[in-house]
């Protein structure tokens, strides 16, 4: 079956950097794009950063462009988030998802497949 | 950029009675509409997509409609288990801020 499992969260600092991953299963990593989406404490879905199936196209939300940075390793089934100058307000629980269509990552599409989450926590 | 709005904010049902959510587009996605369930402490799951299509293992009590602009989660007969916060989701903007409506909770009456 599908698994997503993240890790990597934690608490840091204010301006300080911190990497997700994303282990992927049960289905051909290298074949779907992955997105992570985030959701603070208490609040809704938010939208962070999509990688195509070959990695070649990356997206982010106007939110952490230029902070964070998305990567996969094919070869490896693994997704990354690297997250630079971190601020109190990406405090969230961070989500790899799953694209549903086959070769996607050039247009959005829906999320059929959820990891568990990793808790990020950016305090003082 | 297209916004989803999501009503009611919470809605308050007993066991057995038939719920009807509503998300609404500030312009046409056409079909392209998606909703989710999440239940505390767990990630969202994708129910329905492309407005009416149940995602895999997704019983058939829930059903959804509509295109355009107004579209309906209808769960037909309530279980407990169906007590969670729905989230809508459209895939018509592009980049894909605000993709995701603020959601509704369906809590137990």
């Amino acid at each position: 079956q599908v698994q997503l499992v993240e890790s990597g969260g934690g608490v840091v600092q204010p301006g300080r950097s911190l990497r997700l991953s994303c282990a992927a299963s049960g289905f051909t990593f290298s074949s779907y794009a992955i997105h992570w989406v985030r959701q603070a404490p208490g609040k809704g879905l938010e939208w962070v950063a999509l990688i195509s199936y070959d990695g070649s196209n990356k997206y982010y939300a106007d939110s952490v462009k230029g902070r964070f940075t998305i990567s996969r390793d094919n070869s490896e089934n693994t997704l990354y988030l690297q997250m630079n100058s971190l601020r109190a307000e990406d405090t969230a629980v961070y989500y790899c998802t799953k694209d549903q269509r086959l070769y996607g990552g050039d247009s959005l599409y829906y999320f059929d497949y959820w990891g568990q989450g990793t808790l990020v926590t950016v305090s003082s | 950029e297209i916004v989803l709005t999501q009503s009611p904010a919470t809605l308050s049902l007993s066991p057995g009675e038939r719920a009807t959510l509503s998300c609404r587009a500030s312009q046409s996605v056409n079909y392209y509409l998606a909703w989710y369930q999440q239940k505390p402490g767990q990630a969202p799951r994708l129910l329905i997509y492309d407005a009416s299509n149940r995602a895999t293992g997704i019983p058939a009590r829930f059903s959804g409609s509509g295109s355009g602009t107004d579209f309906t989660l209808t769960i037909s007969s309530l279980e407990p288990g169906d007590f969670a916060v729905y989230y809508c989701q459209q895939r018509s903007n592009w980049p894909p801020e605000n993709t995701f409506g603020q959601g509704t909770r369906l809590e137990i009456k």
